[in-house]
């Protein structure tokens, strides 16, 4: 059975560090990426970016780069998210998520189609940042 | 990229059909899912590339895409589909959600 579980609630004062983490198991983690989606309070879900547990290469997006860090530990099965300095506008549940990837090839090889998606999905980390 | 626009709420009365729009500018040429979220709840998959359905997620979920519109329909919609209802996209480049659309069976 597939199953990725997330570390606990979490309550930080802005300006301190965090680090979550979230373990596979059930499957072979270097078969796929794990990506990292925001749902602040009462609001939507929000990619944040994914990570390859095979060999660690890391993509963020735009909105993310520079603002959190991706990492993995692939003896462990273990993804993580980690701030420097937390603000209060982190306040949110944080998922993890099994990401699939597929691709279909033209005949020159170049991508013709790609297609990601979520298909297993942690239970959340709530991180509260409050003063 | 583009932006993906779901209508923020829709309503059905209980075994009546259930659709769910998402729009996005020629949205046909990207493979759509779409994700149900119950209330205090992680999401889950209930439908990848444009139609097909994970194991485990009951028939009377399916869903199109066509056009600049991917579609989600619910048949005999029961109280434990009532939730929010995200579509999903891949761009490229980047990952894209809707805004989500909350179901309410009523």
């Amino acid at each position: 059975e597939v199953q990725l579980v997330q570390s606990g609630a979490e309550v930080k004062k802005p300006g301190e560090s965090l680090k979550i983490s979230c373990k596979g198991s059930g499957y072979s983690l270097t078969s796929y990426w794990i990506g990292w989606v925001r749902q602040m309070p009462g609001k939507g879900l929000e990619w944040m970016g994914i990570t390859y547990p095979g060999d660690s290469d890391t993509k963020y997006s735009p909105s993310f780069q520079g603002q959190v860090t991706i990492s993995v530990d692939k003896s462990s099965n273990t993804a993580y998210l980690q701030w420097n300095s937390l603000k209060a506008s982190d306040t949110a549940i944080y998922y993890c998520a099994r990401t699939v990837i597929n691709r279909w090839y033209d005949s020159d090889s170049t991508i013709s189609r790609e297609v990601r998606y979520f298909d297993y999905w942690g239970q959340g980390t709530l991180v509260t940042v409050s003063s | 990229s583009f932006e993906l626009t779901q209508p923020p709420s829709v309503s059905v009365s209980p075994g009546q059909t259930a659709s769910i729009t998402c729009s996005g500018d020629k949205l046909q040429d990207y493979y759509t899912c779409w994700y149900q979220q119950p209330p205090g709840q992680s999401p889950v998959l209930v439908i990848y590339q444009d139609n097909k359905r994970p194991s485990g997620i009951p028939e009377r979920f399916s869903a199109s895409n066509s056009g600049n519109t991917a579609t989600l329909t619910i048949s005999g919609t029961q109280l434990m589909d009532e939730a929010d209802y995200y579509c999903q996209a891949w761009d490229g480049s980047l990952l894209l959600f809707g805004g989500g659309t909350k179901l309410t069976v009523l």
